[in-house]
C-alpha cells in the first residue's frame, strides 16, 4: 500500500523560529512537492523535486526553502516563521511520467503565533 | 491569475441524486486533467482523469467529461452518497509536470 507520511499532524511554533516539516515516502517516487493548502485559494505549489539534490520553485517559493538529500524524504524549511504562513502544508510524491497521479500525505496543520 | 477555476465554492444535492462539480481552464494546451477528493483533515487522493484526446471517462458512479473547445470539465457522481460529501478539487498538469489546482468545491450529499 502506498505511503506517504508527514512528521506532525499538528504544530503550533512562534513568529521568527524556523520550522521543519518532513515528508517521507515509501514508494520509491522520483517527484515530490510540497504544497499549502488555505480556505478560498486551494492549493498551491511552493516547491517540487525531480530527484535527490534537485528543487524547483513552484508558484509560491518566498519565505520557504527545501532540502531533499535522500530519494524518499522531502523536506520544507520556514526560514523565519510568520504568521501568514499558518496554513496547512501537503506533500505529494509521484512517479517521473509526467501523467502520473500524485499520492498525498495527510498533511500537517501549521500555526504561528 | 488562475489558470483553473471552480467557480462554485460549494454544492448541495439530495441523496441518490447526480452531483455535478463544474471546472474551467485558461490555457488550450493542457492536455491531462485531474479530479482529487478531499476529507478534513486528511490529504487529497485521486479520483479519475482524462486525457485531451478523449472526451468522456467513466469508473464506476464516477464520469469526467471534457469539452476541449469550451475549455470545460465536469465531474458527474451518479448516484450521490453521503460519503461522497469532500472537497473536489479539479487539477490540470502543468508545463513542468507539476499539478495546478483549482480552488475546490465542498460537496454535501443529504441523506
Amino acid at each position: 500500500d502506498v505511503k506517504v507520511t508527514q512528521s506532525s499532524r499538528y504544530l503550533v511554533k512562534r513568529t521568527g523560529e524556523k520550522v521543519f516539516l518532513e515528508c517521507v515516502q515509501d514508494m520509491d517516487h522520483e517527484n515530490m512537492f510540497w504544497y499549502r493548502q488555505d480556505p478560498g485559494l486551494g492549493l498551491r505549489l511552493i516547491y517540487f523535486s525531480y530527484d535527490v539534490k534537485m528543487k524547483e520553485k513552484g508558484d509560491i517559493p518566498e519565505g520557504y526553502s527545501v532540502s531533499r538529500e535522500k530519494k524518499e524524504r522531502f523536506s520544507l524549511i520556514l526560514e523565519s516563521a510568520s504568521t501568514n504562513q499558518t496554513s496547512m502544508y501537503l506533500c505529494a510524491s509521484s512517479l517521473p511520467a509526467t501523467y502520473n497521479e500524485q499520492f498525498f500525505g495527510p498533511g500537517t496543520r501549521l500555526t504561528v503565533l | 491569475d488562475q489558470q483553473v477555476k471552480q467557480n462554485s465554492p460549494s454544492l448541495s444535492v439530495q441523496e441518490g441524486r447526480i452531483s455535478i462539480l463544474n471546472c474551467d481552464y485558461t490555457n488550450s494546451m493542457f492536455d491531462y486533467f485531474l479530479w482529487y477528493k478531499k476529507y478534513p483533515a486528511e490529504g487529497p487522493t485521486f479520483l479519475i482523469s482524462i486525457s485531451s484526446i478523449k472526451d468522456k471517462n467513466e469508473d464506476g458512479r464516477f464520469t469526467v467529461f471534457l469539452n476541449k473547445s469550451a475549455k470545460h470539465l465536469s465531474l458527474h457522481i451518479v448516484p450521490s452518497q453521503p460519503g461522497d460529501s469532500a472537497v473536489y478539487f479539479c487539477a490540470v498538469v502543468g508545463s513542468q509536470g507539476n499539478l495546478i489546482f483549482g480552488k475546490g468545491t465542498k460537496l454535501s450529499v443529504k441523506p
